[in-house]
């Protein structure tokens, strides 16, 4: 089973940022946080993870909470095409990774 | 970021053949791929884990004689559908990690959509 709670639709108007929260509250000391997107009829995209510490790259920021229970990715300025689903993933090193169900996110004109 | 490819991206067959499908990374050595199957609706599970020369790890319940995989060499693993049923039809993902990319990060391929008649 997942290890992660995510809601499972949000909605975004176009340029504005997306906010995507994830709860994994039983995360343990070595896992990390791991997001992945996958648009219609296409495999996952790695989008970025983290461990403790909040990270950023060229597609998003991941805000991981002090205590590591939740986290939230941030599309700063969404696109239509930042349309997909949206998973949110803990794995430990080499462990396998579990997909949940996702958070379907629409990005709005 | 990492590249994998797929091929086919689609294919029909009939009920008892087999099909082969490809997985490779193209800019970086796969020493562990993985191969996942989705159904309409639902979200990826994870069929086997291989490691590069070695057999594969199997998930449970996914039949291992139906669902043969090669992993021979760092850039290339095939999944083979023996005995196709119109309930093998679904949508096939491969990933990979190795050396040269983000530590333990899984690359996805595009998939392959089978339907089996």
């Amino acid at each position: 089973d997942a290890k992660t709670t995510q809601p499972t639709s949000m909605d975004c108007a176009e340029g504005r940022a997306a906010n995507l929260p994830c709860n994994h509250s039983t995360i343990s000391g070595n896992e990390y946080v791991y997001w992945y997107r996958q648009i219609h009829s296409q495999g996952p995209q790695y989008i970025i993870h983290g461990l403790k510490n909040n990270e950023t790259n060229e597609m998003a920021s991941l805000i991981i909470t002090e205590d590591r229970k939740s986290s939230t990715l941030i599309l700063p300025h969404a696109t239509l095409r930042d349309t997909a689903v949206y998973y949110c993933i803990v794995q430990g090193g080499s462990e396998k990774l579990v997909f949940g169900k996702g958070t379907k996110l629409t990005v709005n004109p | 970021g990492a590249v994998v490819s797929q091929h086919p991206s689609r294919v029909i067959c009939k009920s008892g053949t087999s099909v082969k499908i490809e997985c490779r990374s193209l800019d970086f050595q796969a020493t562990t791929m993985f191969w996942y199957r989705q159904f309409p609706k639902k979200s990826l599970m994870l069929m086997a884990t291989s490691n590069e020369g070695s057999k594969a790890t199997y998930e449970q319940g996914v039949e291992k004689d139906k669902f043969l995989i090669n992993h021979a060499s760092l850039t290339l693993s095939t999944l083979t559908v023996t005995s196709a049923h119109p309930e093998d039809s679904s949508f096939y993902i491969c990933s990979g990690t190795g050396p040269g990319v983000i530590t333990d990060t899984q690359y996805f391929g595009p998939g392959t959509r089978l339907t089996v008649l």
